[in-house]
């Protein structure tokens, strides 16, 4: 059974730094791209950074372009999502997604995500 | 604001067919057939519905179909069911190597 599992959220005054931790099981990790989308309280699903199968391939939202850095151990099945710089705005539920099939861009599997809350 | 549009909500009764629209651009919607549509029932995982502008992934009814015509995409749900009444999101590849949703749709099953 493919599972997915976040950690690592909290809550962090602006400007300082998070990261965001996603367990994956039940599925050969460094087959698959993952990503990182997350939802804003009362807003919509905003996909946030995408990395490739072996992390060499990394693409991100511009609104988190150059703040946020996505990673993965696949010693580990493990993605990350380092976040510096954070702001209000970053306050959300943060979900891990699997590519569908040889997608970036598709997610047929989600975790149940990690909420980050910034404010002083 | 989304790259790309959404209507805010739609409604329709059991039974019957109702189509959401995904407005873009030449840089995503209409430049690529990279097209996916997202059933989101609240403190639930998303699930994927259509891909490939018109594709369904193994287990997805065929009661949800996509197409697409110049810069909109659109998801049709055809004999709606109480529990279709969900959050609808599209999303699309863009030139940026960005995957956007679109702000999302509110379904009603009335």
């Amino acid at each position: 059974e493919v599972q997915l599992l976040e950690s690592g959220g909290g809550l962090v005054q602006p400007g300082g730094s998070l990261r965001l931790s996603c367990a994956a099981s039940g599925f050969t990790f460094s087959s698959y791209a993952m990503s990182w989308v997350r939802q804003a309280p009362g807003k919509g699903l905003e996909w946030v950074s995408v990395s490739g199968r072996s992390g060499g391939s990394t693409y991100y939202a511009d609104s988190v372009k150059g703040r946020f850095t996505i990673s993965r151990d696949s010693s580990k099945n493990t993605l990350y999502l380092q976040m510096n710089s954070l702001r209000d705005e970053d306050t959300a539920i943060y979900y891990c997604a699997r590519g569908f099939g040889n997608s970036y861009g598709y997610f047929d599997y989600w975790g149940q995500g990690t909420l980050v809350t910034v404010s002083s | 604001q989304s790259a790309l549009t959404q209507p805010a909500s739609v409604s329709g009764s059991p039974g019957q067919s109702i189509t959401i629209s995904c407005t873009g651009t030449s840089s995503d919607v209409g430049g690529y057939n990279y097209v996916s549509w997202y059933q989101h029932h609240p403190g639930k995982a998303p699930k994927l519905l259509i891909y490939d502008v018109s594709n369904r992934p193994s287990g997805v009814s065929n009661r949800f179909s996509g197409s697409k015509s110049g810069n909109t995409a659109s998801l049709t749900i055809s004999g709606l069911q109480a529990e279709d009444e969900a959050d609808y999101y599209c999303s699309s590849y863009t030139s940026s190597r960005t995957w956007p949703f679109g702000g999302g749709t509110k379904l009603t099953v009335l």
